[in-house]
């Protein structure tokens, strides 16, 4: 069975702070997909990153980062230099792309950047 | 634009009641789902289905059905609606052929259940 952890249910940083947002998937397939959405509080998902699991490389957008280890079957997510429309839930999400490839979510991560 | 219309935005609904929330999607998508958002608890699978008359059951299905008749349109039936189905209700599909992530989500339907 697939599952997705999101130990941290919220979080409050005030404004330029970096946060890292934990995210920690079990599967037992060796391939698979990882991926993050935000949802602002207008409610809809946007997608931020995908990656496979045979792509370790971390990546850089901008002041996103994303640290991918396969050892520690962990894939999270950090802002630099956080702004207040950082503001959000992030999801982190699983799929093993066979089958109907559905989408395994985590529970969430409340972030609140305060000016 | 690719999109999934899910056809309200907000629904009441007393306890009791046949409830249908509708999700249609315009990219000839083979795979659709409906997915349940509590918080605390994420985006969890109520049931999905992979071709038209095709389903399957996610995570959550107790409580709910679902009509797939025509591969845009994926109906999720609340065949009598209780308190505890108060929730975000959010549809997406998925092709063969995809960019990014490759799923396209609704903007999501939140249903009150009295």
């Amino acid at each position: 069975a697939q599952k997705v952890t999101q130990a941290q249910t919220e979080i409050s940083v005030v404004e330029k702070e970096d946060v890292t947002l934990d995210c920690v998937y079990e599967t037992r397939d060796t391939t698979y997909y990882l991926f993050w959405y935000k949802q602002p509080p207008s409610g809809e998902l946007v997608f931020l990153i995908r990656r496979n699991s045979f792509d370790e490389q971390n990546e850089i957008s901008g002041r996103y980062s994303w640290n991918f280890q396969k050892s520690t079957s962990s894939f999270n997510f950090t802002i630099t230099a956080s702004q207040v429309v950082d503001s959000a839930v992030y999801f982190c999400a699983l799929n093993n792309e066979t089958g109907a490839q559905k989408l395994v979510f985590g529970q969430g991560t409340r972030l609140t950047i305060n000016p | 634009d690719v999109k999934v219309t899910q056809s309200s935005r907000y629904l009441v609904k007393r306890t009791g009641e046949k409830v249908f929330l509708e999700c249609v999607q315009d990219m000839d998508h083979e795979n659709m789902f409906w997915y349940r958002q509590d918080p605390g608890l994420g985006l969890r699978l109520i049931y999905f289905s992979y071709d038209v008359k095709m389903k399957e059951k996610g995570d959550i299905p107790e409580g709910y059905s679902v009509s797939r008749e025509k591969k845009e349109r994926f109906s999720l039936i609340l065949e009598s609606a209780s308190t505890n189905q108060t929730s975000m209700y959010l549809c997406a599909s998925r092709g063969g052929l995809w960019r990014g992530d490759g799923y396209t989500f609704g903007s999501g339907t939140r249903l009150t259940v009295v």
